[in-house]
């Protein structure tokens, strides 16, 4: 158990509806990290939150948004959702920003999403 | 686009066995991390190496970094059924003209590792 803790595990939805996923970094982690796992794309990094600043962006796209609450939690919107949004979305927190000290990124247990 | 590429793609071996994972990457980084997934599950961190390291240990765990090749190796010695899993290489990069790299972790395709008892 990484300590990240993530909900829903599994959510199914129809085309064009959104959805929020929501994540619980580890006790005193600062940073959360969102990143998307599919056959085809790979695990691919979506976005970085440190302290409730955005603080990356990686190939996240336009219909996604995500923020950081002063608890530090971290919700993943996905809106406009299409057949291709099916993916394994996963949350990783560290303790702080990097800066190039190499903060290892524990990662939660992910929510797989089903878009029909 | 994947920073990483793990070579193989796929790996089949005997209970004791070693096993040795290859992972080669574009550009400058600050470190190279290993996780482990198995089926569909979360990612599980294994072992960091910062770019002026060579070698790290852990446990079974043997993980080299080459930069002027731009490669990394991970090995596992005496294999069990449970390190049946797909690992994943994961770079951090360098901070280049644009500033740090603020954590973001590129990974590569995978090595699907399977340790038949």
């Amino acid at each position: 158990d990484s300590g990240v803790t993530q909900t829903p595990k599994h959510l199914i939805t129809a085309t064009g509806q959104r959805v929020t996923l929501r994540c619980s970094p580890r006790s005193g982690d600062l940073s959360v990290y969102w990143y998307q796992q599919s056959l085809d794309q790979g695990l691919q990094f979506l976005i970085q939150y440190y302290n409730g600043e955005e603080r990356a962006k990686g190939n996240i796209l336009e219909r996604f948004s995500a923020q950081q609450f002063p608890d530090l939690h971290s919700e993943l919107n996905l809106s406009s959702l299409e057949l291709g949004d099916s993916a394994l979305y996963f949350c990783a927190s560290s303790v702080a920003t990097t800066t190039g000290r190499g903060d290892t990124q524990y990662f939660g247990p992910g929510t797989r999403l089903t878009v029909l | 686009s994947q920073q990483g590429e793990e070579d193989p793609q796929a790996l089949s071996i005997q209970e004791g066995e070693n096993a040795t994972m290859n992972c080669s990457y574009k550009t400058s980084i600050n470190n190279l991390q290993w996780y482990r997934q198995n089926s569909g599950r979360g990612l599980v961190h294994l072992i960091l190496i910062r770019s002026n390291e060579r070698e790290k240990h852990s446990g079974r765990l043997r993980v080299t970094l080459d930069t002027s090749k731009k490669s990394s190796s991970l090995l596992i010695t005496a294999s069990r059924a449970a390190d049946t899993a797909s690992y994943f290489c994961a770079t951090e990069r360098g901070s280049g003209a644009g500033g740090t790299s603020y954590g973001k972790l590129t990974f590569g395709q995978g090595t699907i590792l399977t340790v038949h008892p």
